[in-house]
């Protein structure tokens, strides 16, 4: 089945420990990104990446870092997550076409 | 100018009515315009979508009628159905960055039967 996998699903932290969120796809997809979706805001793209080693900034970028070491593979690292980057987190990738597939995402709270 | 305004935030409908979604983009550099639903629990998942050199793109009962002068697209649910009831993204991409996907806040569709 064609999916894009997202660990851990929930995720409670304190402020200023690091994690990683870890993203998988196994569509042979060159493109995925990451959002952020926080009420009346929408999702907001925090990084994308077009291609292995290949990585660029999205609207929202600051406290989070990527790497694309493998193409099915897509982690978000927090080194030192913060109250206000508490939310609901999704990968999602995308094969030549436009479309998008989402992952089903990561619910973090940061206390 | 990077920016996708969504209205209204939130809707009510009967069954059976005609759910409505407005956006708004500034960017003329955009073309190419998807809609997203998104149920509760799950990521958001492609809906329809439509490129500027069409008017108006219909899939079941769901169109999106565009218009390219108002910079304007919206999404319009025929018979709706309890099923619908989820929450619904615009959004907005140019084919030189495709992967720099602009979302509207998001519309939170509620049909009662």
């Amino acid at each position: 089945e064609a999916q894009v996998t997202q660990n851990p699903r929930y995720l409670i932290t304190v402020t200023g420990k690091k994690l990683t969120v870890t993203c998988s796809q196994n569509m042979n997809h060159e493109y995925m990104s990451w959002y952020r979706q926080d009420p009346g805001l929408g999702l907001r793209q925090i990084y994308y990446s077009m291609n292995v080693e290949v990585t660029d900034k999205g609207d929202v970028p600051e406290g989070y870092k990527v790497s694309r070491k493998e193409k099915r593979n897509f982690p978000l690292i927090l080194e030192s997550p913060s109250p206000n980057q508490t939310s609901l987190y999704f990968c999602a990738s995308r094969g030549l076409q436009e479309t998008q597939y989402f992952g089903p995402g990561t619910r973090l709270l940061v206390l | 100018q990077q920016q996708v305004k969504q209205s209204p935030q939130s809707l009510i409908v009967q069954k059976g009515g005609i759910s409505i979604i407005n956006c708004a983009y500034e960017n003329t550099a955009f073309d190419y315009f998807p809609w997203y639903q998104q149920f509760p629990g799950k990521g958001p998942a492609l809906l329809i979508a439509i490129r500027p050199d069409v008017s108006e793109k219909k899939e079941g009962r769901f169109t999106i009628s565009f218009n390219k002068s108002a910079k304007q697209f919206s999404l319009h649910i025929m018979d709706s159905q309890p099923g619908d009831s989820a929450t619904y993204f615009c959004a907005a991409t140019s084919s030189y960055n495709t992967d720099k996907l602009i979302f509207g806040t998001g519309t939170r569709l509620q049909v009662f039967p």
